[in-house]
């Protein structure tokens, strides 16, 4: 199995530019996560999807952050413009929620996107 | 609002020591609690997974425990290594309205000396 599958690996922009971040769950998994992480903040969830649902967004800062996932396998976080506050490790993560339904399953991370907005 | 805290933050011990990460929330109504591993500029790599109706569960030198009504989970690492060495976080998923949501906690880093 491949894994949780980000790109890029690191990004350095200047500040207004457009970032778009990419990410491939696990084969079969119907739950996607994608998280933000900073030394000061640690882990913050931004927003997760269901067989491709947004379900819940509340962590998603501003309008400049926006989610995609135009299928089962591939998902994005844009964010439009950059400003040098939204440097972080961005990490997506998949999970199964199993014939129990709902999210009770174990969490996949990926290698995370490292950013960093000049 | 679920809070997930882990003491202490950092922990140093010598290689061959058997020691205990912990970590406490507040809301007992979790679904499961994970713990993870994390190294420098890695992702999180998922260790051990509880579910709420569960006590504990083992997998190599790794065990964790589940204690609801305490509001407490531990790690526990046997015979530690040196490659041990690493950030361990726990997280708890609880519901929050119609969803169901993962609070990590800040984590403890552990060093494990040769």
């Amino acid at each position: 199995d491949a894994g949780v599958i980000q790109s890029p690996r690191h990004e350095v922009t200047e500040m207004g530019q457009e970032v778009t971040l990419r990410c491939k769950p696990i084969s079969g998994h119907d739950y996607l996560f994608w998280y933000r992480q900073t030394m000061m903040r640690g882990l913050e969830l931004l927003i997760y999807f269901n067989n491709n649902v947004p379900i819940d967004d509340s962590g998603m800062p501003e309008d400049r952050f926006s989610a995609k996932m135009p299928n089962a396998s591939f998902s994005t976080l844009k964010i439009q413009p950059s400003e040098p506050r939204d440097s972080a490790v961005y990490f997506c993560a998949s999970s199964f929620s199993g014939l129990a339904g709902g999210h009770t399953g174990e969490l996949f991370f990926g290698e995370g996107s490292r950013l960093t907005v000049l | 609002k679920q809070e997930v805290t882990q003491i202490p933050a950092a922990l140093s011990v010598p290689e061959g020591e058997n020691l205990v990460l912990n970590c406490s929330f507040t809301d007992s109504a979790i679904y499961n609690l994970q713990w993870f591993r994390q190294d420098p500029g890695k992702g999180l790599t998922s260790l051990l997974l509880i579910q709420s109706s569960q006590r504990e569960q083992t997998s190599g030198r790794l065990n964790a425990s589940l204690d609801k009504s305490s509001g407490r989970s531990t790690l526990y690492i046997a015979a530690s290594q040196p490659g041990d060495s690493a950030t361990y976080l726990c997280a708890g998923l609880i519901s929050s309205g119609s969803a169901r949501q993962l609070t990590f906690g800040s984590g403890t880093q552990l060093t494990v000396l040769p």
